[in-house]
Formats: structure tokens, C-alpha cells, sequence
């Protein structure tokens, strides 16, 4: 069963630092995807990761992925409060099939 | 841009009470999917449905839950007899046009289902 953790869970982090949210999976999977989601929102597609090596990076959030370590981060640089959200990372595990999501994490950057 | 819709946004039931939840998956899209959020919690997997046919489960959705896709357009999951643990959001997500490559998966905006 594949399984997705992310750390950490909740973060807390003063505007203007810059941080790194680590996803772990545990089965191969070479597609990842990064969602922001704000209090009784809908999950916002923040990144599509389709190979190992990827990095995208929009604003100030960028976002790799290593297949053979089976890690992603979302690093966040100069974090400003409208970044204050739950990021979530999530594994499909083939073409059109479910995706496990990662437990989360709750991201407050405070003035 | 196409998008996938939900209603109702917010549904309050009883328990013991069958509810409807409704989506509109992007219309040229042939994968459609259910998950659920209990408050606070992560985003879990209910089940996935593709060619008029579930396509895989979670073992949360049990006897009581059931998919099904009335006419072109609308995507539904009925819960027959709600529990007080099936408070929750539910997502609804559609994918794949069938040209090859990839299906981003894309999410509704959620019904909140609140079981008293």
C-alpha cells in the first residue's frame, strides 16, 4: 500500500524566511503533485512533477522531485502571510488512478 | 476554463437519512472520481469510476456508498443510511480526455456533508 508522509505538520515561520516541506512516498511513482488549500477551500493545483529531476517553481514556491529517493520538497522563499495555507503532496499510482495524499502541512507565516 | 462543479455546497442530513451528492465533471473527461476530508485531516481516496464501471475502492466505501453516472453529465455518490463519521468534505475530481499522456486530476469546489 503506498503510503505518504510529509513533515513536518505544522509550520510556523516568521515573513521574509524561507523554509523546505519534505514528502516521502513508499512505492515507485514517477508523477507528484503539490495542492494548496485554504480553510473550507477546494485544493488548489499548485505543481505537476512528472519525472525524476523536476523542478518548478512559481512565485515563491518551488517544488523537486527525486524518484529514486522517493522525495519532493516545496521550498518557500521570503514567505509572505498569503502563503499561509495547507499544502498537501499527493502520489497516483498510474495513469487515471487514485492519488494518496500526504497528511499535510499547516503552513502560518505570522507578521 | 473548464471546471468541476458540486451541489449542493453544504448539506446538513440526519442520521439514518440517504443523501445525494452531485457533480459535473469537465465534459470531455472519462475518469471520475470521489474523495473525502474529515475536518482537519488528510484528503482519503473513495473510488474511482471510468466507462460506466467502478474502477477501484478504498475500503472506505462500503455497502452504503454507491457511484453512479445518471446521464452524461452528472456524477453522483449516494450514501444510503449516513453516520455521524461521515461528516465530511467530499471532493469530486474528473481526469483524462483518452488522447495519451497524463491525467491531471481536477478537483470541484466540495460539498460539506454535516451529519446530526
Amino acid at each position: 500500500e503506498l503510503k505518504v508522509e510529509q513533515n513536518p505538520l505544522f509550520l510556523s515561520m516568521q515573513e521574509g524566511k524561507n523554509y523546505t516541506i519534505y514528502c516521502n512516498y513508499s512505492t515507485t511513482s514517477d508523477r507528484l503533485y503539490w495542492y494548496r488549500q485554504d480553510p473550507g477551500k477546494s485544493l488548489e493545483s499548485l505543481f505537476v512533477l512528472l519525472s525524476n529531476g523536476a523542478v518548478k517553481q512559481e512565485g515563491r514556491l518551488m517544488a523537486s522531485l527525486d524518484t529514486k529517493a522517493r522525495l519532493s520538497t516545496l521550498h518557500i522563499t521570503a514567505a509572505v502571510h498569503d502563503l499561509s495555507a495547507t499544502y498537501f503532496c499527493a502520489v497516483d499510482s498510474g495513469t487515471a488512478s487514485k492519488l494518496t495524499f500526504g497528511t499535510g502541512t499547516r503552513l502560518q507565516v505570522t507578521l | 476554463e473548464p471546471e468541476v462543479t458540486q451541489t449542493p455546497s453544504h448539506q446538513v442530513t440526519q442520521m439514518g437519512q440517504e443523501v445525494i451528492l452531485r457533480c459535473v465533471p469537465i465534459s470531455n473527461h472519462l475518469y471520475f472520481y470521489w474523495y473525502r476530508q474529515i475536518l482537519g485531516q488528510k484528503v482519503e481516496f473513495l473510488v474511482s469510476f471510468y466507462n460506466n464501471e467502478i474502477s477501484e475502492k478504498s475500503e472506505i466505501f462500503d455497502d452504503q456508498f454507491s457511484v453512479e453516472r445518471p446521464d452524461g453529465s452528472n456524477f453522483t455518490l449516494k450514501i444510503r443510511s449516513t453516520k455521524l463519521e461521515d461528516s465530511a468534505m467530499y471532493f469530486c475530481a474528473s481526469s483524462g480526455t483518452g488522447q495519451i499522456g497524463f491525467y491531471e486530476q481536477y478537483f470541484g469546489p466540495g460539498t460539506r456533508l454535516t451529519v446530526t
